[in-house]
């Protein structure tokens, strides 16, 4: 499985766009890439995903390289309850399994 | 809403004994997965099933096997409990299979302590 690097942590102000990067050098062509995120004591909950468009849903956008090698998560304004782990991840898009694969994700901190 | 039922929540053990977790899902989806996570590793792939009977490894399956008998129930058993073993286990299923795979939802964990 391809792999995705994140930075460890971040911080953001309540109210303020939060852009979340991620890099995937080693993306192949049939790749999705994916978004989920970790509430403290909470599983995994899906955030959004996309191939090669951006994507927008209720949640936040999804912004992706012409060259497909990085992707950003964007959230319009943070709030206190978006305070999370976030995990970007690569699924193969030809396999029938649907398989994730975690990474260690970004610890985001929302600041009042 | 996709439902998902985690049992036990919380288990405390000793080494050498077994001990099986339950996964129930009330949808009848087809694919499920045993992940376990702890700190400093995110969350890590033991075992998936793609339907009855139907299972798979992940990346640390060694320690774990599965059963999967009928849609609903996924079944994660500890054989001989080991201290490595003690983590939090979430149980996943896929909500679609659409382009891209769809999404993943979560269960509420299973927190194992192996003492």
């Amino acid at each position: 499985d391809a792999k995705t690097t994140q930075p460890n942590s971040m911080e953001s102000n309540e109210e303020e766009p939060v852009h979340l990067p991620c890099n995937h050098s080693t993306i192949s062509g049939t790749d999705y890439i994916h978004w989920y995120r970790q509430l403290p004591s909470q599983g995994p909950e899906y955030v959004i995903h996309g191939l090669t468009s951006n994507v927008n849903n209720r949640m936040a956008s999804l912004a992706i390289a012409e060259d497909r090698k990085s992707s950003t998560l964007i959230l319009h304004r943070a709030t206190l309850r978006d305070a999370a782990v976030y995990y970007c991840i690569l699924r193969e898009g030809g396999g029938a399994t649907n398989k994730l694969i975690f990474g260690t994700g970004t610890l985001l901190a929302v600041q009042p | 809403d996709a439902g998902i039922t985690q049992s036990p929540r919380h288990k405390v053990t000793e080494t050498g004994t077994p001990v099986t977790l339950r996964c129930h899902q009330t949808e009848n989806h087809r694919y499920m997965y045993w992940y376990r996570q702890d700190p400093g590793h995110g969350l890590r792939l033991i075992h998936y099933s793609y339907g009855v009977k139907d299972t798979d490894k992940g990346e640390v399956s060694d320690g774990y096997s599965v059963s999967r008998s009928k849609t609903e129930d996924f079944l994660l058993t500890l054989e001989s409990a080991t201290s490595s073993q003690t983590s939090v286990y979430f149980c996943a299923i896929s909500l679609g299979q659409g382009a891209g795979g769809g999404e993943l939802f979560f269960g509420e964990g299973s927190r194992l302590t192996v003492l």
